[in-house]
């Protein structure tokens, strides 16, 4: 069966710090990568999809990037974080189909 | 206008109620549509996952589409304390690599034992 990852659970970050948060899925080939970002008391953003390594595309602009250098890792960053940066932030795979699904997330908050 | 309308509740029911949750869409394209259940501080988890019109069954959920109205519905059955949390309607026009779906606000539901 698959199972994704998320690390780590819970980050707090300085204003300007840089950000690494990754995310692994086991147990399938190739899958689709996703980030969303969730704010408090709101819907799921998407951020990024990824159809395969290195291949990445953008949905939002803003001071985050992804980047996929294996083909089951995704990994989420920025050079310099900013306040509206906090959020709850979710992977997500899926196959062919539409069907997604999604990790535990990564709760950020950036004081 | 936001291509999915979802009412964010609260919405606080009797333990053994039957609830029903709904999302409206204004995007005639769209024929896939799920239903994710997200407990707090927890990621989103797969419920119901329906293509075109129709009904479908799983347990104590029956999830509805009605295409004509561009209209989604689910509907708990008996209703747990454990099936607090948000319900988020998620849908997308199309299959294939990107799968991209539009996710509705989410619901917020409380049963109460």
């Amino acid at each position: 069966s698959q199972t994704i990852h998320q690390w780590p659970a819970t980050l707090v970050q300085p204003v300007g710090s840089p950000l690494s948060l990754e995310c692994t899925v086991e147990g399938t080939s190739n899958p689709n990568l996703y980030w969303y970002r969730q704010a408090a008391g709101r819907g799921l953003q998407l951020l990024f999809y990824s159809v395969g390594i290195g291949q990445i595309s953008s949905e939002v602009p803003q001071n985050l990037s992804a980047s996929r250098p294996q083909d089951r890792q995704f990994i989420l960053s920025s050079k310099k974080l900013l306040l509206s940066d906090s959020g709850f932030y979710l992977c997500a795979w899926s196959l062919f189909e539409d069907t997604q699904y999604f990790g535990p997330g990564t709760r950020l908050t950036v004081l | 206008q936001k291509e999915v309308e979802q009412d964010p509740g609260p919405l606080s029911v009797p333990e053994g109620a039957i609830v029903s949750l709904n999302c409206t869409y204004s995007n005639s394209a769209f024929q896939y549509f799920m239903w994710y259940r997200q407990y707090s501080r927890k990621g989103p988890e797969l419920l119901m996952y329906t293509y075109s019109s129709g009904n479908k069954e799983d347990g104590r959920f029956t999830a509805q589409v009605d295409k004509s109205s561009k209209y989604i519905s689910l509907f708990i059955r008996d209703s747990q304390p454990s099936d607090s949390a948000t319900y988020l309607c998620a849908m997308s026009a199309s299959s294939g690599n990107t799968g991209k779906l539009i996710f509705g606000q989410g619901t917020t539901l409380q049963v109460k034992p």
